[in-house]
């Protein structure tokens, strides 16, 4: 079965970085796009970016442009998700999320979250 | 940025009762070549990822019960389920992938009357 696996709990303080990892299992890696989707306490769901985990291609929500970078180890299926330039609103749950079929932007499949705290 | 605005914020039915959710996107999601609208439906139990309800506005997902269903076109959607069940007590979002940034409405909160 399709699983997505995402790292522990973390702390930053601001100005300083974040790499979360999404380790994915039961289907081949390469055949489908990541993405990434934020979701700040008691707040909607709001979309960071993908990669296109056979090619490394990217695109990135012009919102995090500059400050974000998905990357992915194929070897070990695994998404990464970088944030730089941490602030106090950056504090949210981040999940990835397997694109349906590549291109579609449909998310079948989420990881659990990974809780970023920015504070100082 | 295509804005998606749900309503009600809130909503609590009866159970076995009919729960509605409605999606109005700022433009519309259909594309015309192939006919399909571009909005989803997810569901997010407290402390859990969202779950994949609905997509190309109608099509249930494999899996989720067929009390729920999906309609609309253009810029107006409804996500509808039938007999609410206390298993579906939740937030629902919909989504648009018409064109990035994808974007998600403000949530819809289903509680039991």
């Amino acid at each position: 079965q399709v699983q997505l696996v995402q790292s522990g709990a973390e702390v930053r303080k601001p100005g300083a970085s974040v790499k979360v990892s999404c380790k994915a299992s039961g289907y081949t890696f390469i055949s489908y796009t990541m993405h990434w989707v934020r979701q700040a306490p008691g707040q909607s769901l709001e979309w960071m970016g993908w990669i296109n985990a056979g090619s490394g291609d990217t695109q990135y929500s012009q919102k995090y442009q500059g400050r974000v970078t998905i990357t992915r180890d194929t070897s070990a299926s695994t998404a990464y998700m970088e944030l730089s330039s941490l602030r106090s609103e950056d504090t949210a749950v981040y999940y990835c999320a397997r694109d349906h079929s590549t291109g579609d932007y449909i998310f079948d499949y989420w990881g659990q979250g990974t809780l970023v705290t920015v504070s100082s | 940025d295509i804005v998606m605005t749900q309503s009600p914020d809130s909503l609590a039915v009866s159970l076995g009762e009919r729960a509605t959710v409605n999606c109005k996107s700022s433009q519309s999601v259909l594309y015309n070549s192939n006919n399909k609208n571009y909005l989803a439906w997810y569901q997010q139990k407290p402390g859990q990822p969202p779950k994949l309800l609905i997509y190309w506005a109608s099509t249930r997902e494999s899996g989720v019960p067929d009390r729920f269903s999906g309609s609309g076109s253009g810029t107006d959607f409804t996500l509808s389920i039938s007999s609410l069940q206390a298993e579906d007590v939740a937030v629902y979002y919909c989504q648009q992938y018409y064109t990035p940034p994808i974007t998600f409405g403000q949530g819809t909160r289903l509680e039991i009357k």
